[in-house]
């Protein structure tokens, strides 16, 4: 059973590049028919999805954010990251990562628990 | 870019069957994905190509899609379904996921 782990500074201040990392154990990042996703949530609002990445490298981006987003994958260390540039107080969220599956339609079907991202100074 | 519109609320008394919709330009050409959210957790996979389950999500979750509407149906509803449900579409235009805005399921 797949597992991912958010990690990453909590706090970022604004205009600065907000950083993280996903970890995927019990299942190899290269193999298998998966997107790596990232998506995030403000407390009290809906779901964003920010961008996802193919083990070969391809990306999507979610259009509103495609010049602030670099999503990248590490097989090595079997991770994923983000880096989001210039940020400003409307990115503080709760921060997930997630596998989408090309069996359910690319449907996310594991997530981690997500972690929270505050931008203040 | 594509636009997903749900109801911001959904009440329904247990047992009976809730419906929630999910309202896009010709959704019905599309393939819809539906999440359960309970507070303070990550979302759950409920439905997936319109209408199939993931292994694990009781056959009460069910979906349907045509036309401008999807809709998730959960039938004999229980307290445990009180939680937010959000609609995904794919949006061929920009490569790139839509969320709907969610709608809160109040169990009476």
């Amino acid at each position: 059973q797949v597992q991912l782990q958010e990690s990453g500074p909590g706090l970022v201040k604004p205009s600065q590049t907000l950083s993280l990392t996903c970890t995927v154990s019990g299942g190899s990042i290269s193999s298998g028919s998966y997107y790596w996703s990232w998506i995030r949530q403000p407390a009290g609002k809906g779901l964003e999805w920010i961008g996802r990445i193919y083990t070969s490298g391809s990306t999507n981006y979610n259009p509103s954010l495609k010049s602030r987003v670099t999503i990248s994958v590490d097989t090595s260390k079997n991770q994923f990251s983000l880096k989001l540039s210039s940020v400003t107080a409307a990115d503080t969220a709760v921060y997930y990562c997630a596998r989408d599956h090309g069996s359910s339609g690319w449907a996310a079907r594991d997530w981690g628990q997500g972690t929270l991202v505050t931008v203040s100074s | 870019s594509y636009v997903l519109t749900q109801p911001p609320s959904v009440s329904v008394a247990p047992g009976q069957t809730a419906r929630i919709t999910c309202g896009g330009n010709n959704i019905g050409s599309k393939s819809v994905h539906w999440y359960q959210q309970k507070p303070g957790q990550a979302p759950v996979l409920v439905v997936y190509d319109d209408s199939d389950r993931p292994s694990g999500i009781p056959e009460r979750f069910s979906g349907s899609n045509s036309g401008n509407t999807a809709t998730l149906t959960i039938s004999r509803v229980e307290a445990g379904d009180e939680a937010d449900y959000y609609c995904q579409v794919w949006d061929s235009s920009s490569d790139s996921w839509v969320f709907g805005g969610g709608t809160k399921l109040t169990v009476l």
